[in-house]
């Protein structure tokens, strides 16, 4: 099966700065690649995602990469603000079945 | 739309006891999954359904069933619980498309005893 390394699991930025999480997967048939924001005690939602067939995407302050060749994707966070402060989490999917990467604990000093 | 929804949000057991966990969904979604999130370890796929009337095993599933009801509904039964199920568990459902997003229901919070 499918096998989602996320990096770091901690992640502490001043205010303004940018902010980088990278994962990795392992099954090169994954074709799709979400990422999800995870506030305390709240369900995770969807924030930006990328297609097998697209290198890189951006919506605002917030883009994504991808190699497929080296099989991985990471996410940037631009001019970070107090209320990015969340858990991230990446995802790869093959036939809507969806693998998670264990999180990334974005911490945004004020 | 109500979107997803789970009942019920909190829920405390004692070993060896049996539950259910409801999940529906008012999207029209052919795709339903359960997922358990423990600290440290993201979600974990328990088991999925890709449309109604099928079903199918995830990362995790020993110690759980699942029953896809309906198009709407995929519920998942604990029949012996164990300390090592507690946990919080998501429903979501995407539709049938490869690029399709998730939506997650709110959670709920289990604790077995």
């Amino acid at each position: 099966g499918e096998n989602v390394e996320q990096h770091p699991s901690t992640l502490s930025v001043q205010e303004g700065d940018s902010a980088v999480i990278k994962c990795t997967y392992s099954d090169s048939a994954s074709n799709y690649f979400p990422w999800y924001k995870q506030e305390l005690g709240k369900r995770p939602q969807l924030i930006i995602d990328i297609r097998s067939n697209v290198g890189e995407k951006k919506d605002q302050r917030i883009a994504v990469t991808l190699n497929k060749t080296a099989k991985h994707f990471s996410l940037h966070i631009t001019e970070t603000q107090p209320e990015d402060s969340a858990v991230y989490f990446c995802a790869a999917s093959r036939f809507n079945k969806f693998y998670f990467g264990s999180g990334t604990k974005l911490n945004v000093k004020p | 739309n109500a979107g997803v929804t789970q009942t019920p949000k909190f829920q405390v057991l004692k070993t060896g006891q049996s539950m259910t966990l409801q999940c529906a969904q008012d999207m029209n979604h052919n795709s339903m999954y359960w997922y358990r999130q423990d600290p440290g370890m993201g979600l974990r796929l328990i088991y999925y359904s890709a449309s109604e009337g099928t079903t199918d095993k995830g990362e995790v599933p020993n110690g759980y069933n699942v029953s896809r009801l309906n198009k709407r509904e995929f519920s998942l039964r604990l029949e012996s619980a164990a300390p090592s199920q507690t946990s919080v568990y998501f429903c979501a459902s995407s539709d049938a498309g490869v690029y399709s997003e998730q939506f997650f229901g709110p959670g709920t919070r289990l604790t077995v005893l």
